[in-house]
């Protein structure tokens, strides 16, 4: 069973505060690591595609490393807005598959 | 440029019915996959179309089926529904490599009842 863990499962924290997320995935097989921002009542939104390790993205205040060697990725979020409320989902997608292979996501709240 | 469009966005059927879901992939994207989210949970894969064809399936009983259309769109079909088939039904759109990323829709709430 492929199994996909992200914690935590929710995040309450302060305008300002910085966070992050963790993605643990089977580091067998690894094709790509996903990461999507899903607000409520819209569509998940893509934030980044990463494939090799070490891989390092960034996007804005939101960045994302990869290890997949040991199977995990960090998303960290600098300076939280009230805006960046959402849940965080993370999925991969192994060799010769072209199915992402979704996590329960992380909810998160940023108060004002 | 629209993106990922999805009919109805919200549904109500009875058990045993049949209900199908449609999809429009963003402009220029050839493949669709579809996913469940049932509450709590993440999406799960259902299976993807490209060409017309099925290229691969989740683990999705055979009442669920699919179709994609020479302009790329597609319709998820579900028959016989049961209780346990309300959730969120999400189509997402790429390009036909592994890598690139999916696209998805705002998705179709289905009621069971």
């Amino acid at each position: 069973i492929l199994n996909v863990e992200q914690s935590p499962q929710s995040l309450h924290v302060q305008e300002g505060d910085s966070t992050n997320f963790t993605c643990s995935f089977p580091s067998s097989n690894f094709y790509a690591l996903h990461w999507y921002r899903w607000e409520t009542a819209k569509s998940p939104e893509a934030l980044f595609v990463m494939t090799l390790n070490g891989d390092e993205k960034k996007k804005g205040r939101i960045s994302a490393t990869l290890n997949t060697k040991e199977g995990y990725s960090y998303l960290y979020i600098k300076g939280s807005q009230p805006e960046d409320s959402a849940t965080y989902l993370c999925a991969f997608t192994m060799d010769s598959s072209y199915k992402l292979i979704f996590g329960s996501g992380t909810r998160l709240l940023v108060r004002p | 440029d629209a993106g990922v469009t999805q009919s109805p966005t919200h549904l109500i059927k009875t058990r045993g019915q049949q209900v199908t879901l449609r999809c429009s992939p963003k402009s220029g994207h050839d493949t669709v996959s579809w996913y469940q989210q049932a509450l709590g949970q993440g999406p799960q894969f259902i299976f993807q179309y490209y060409e017309e064809e099925e290229r691969q399936r989740g683990n999705f009983p055979d009442r669920f089926s699919g179709h994609q259309f020479p302009n790329y769109s597609s319709e998820l079909n579900v028959n016989a529904l049961l209780l346990g088939d309300s959730a969120l039904y999400l189509c997402a759109s790429s390009w036909n490599t592994g890598e690139e990323t999916q696209y998805f829709g705002p998705g179709t709430r289905l009621l069971v009842l």
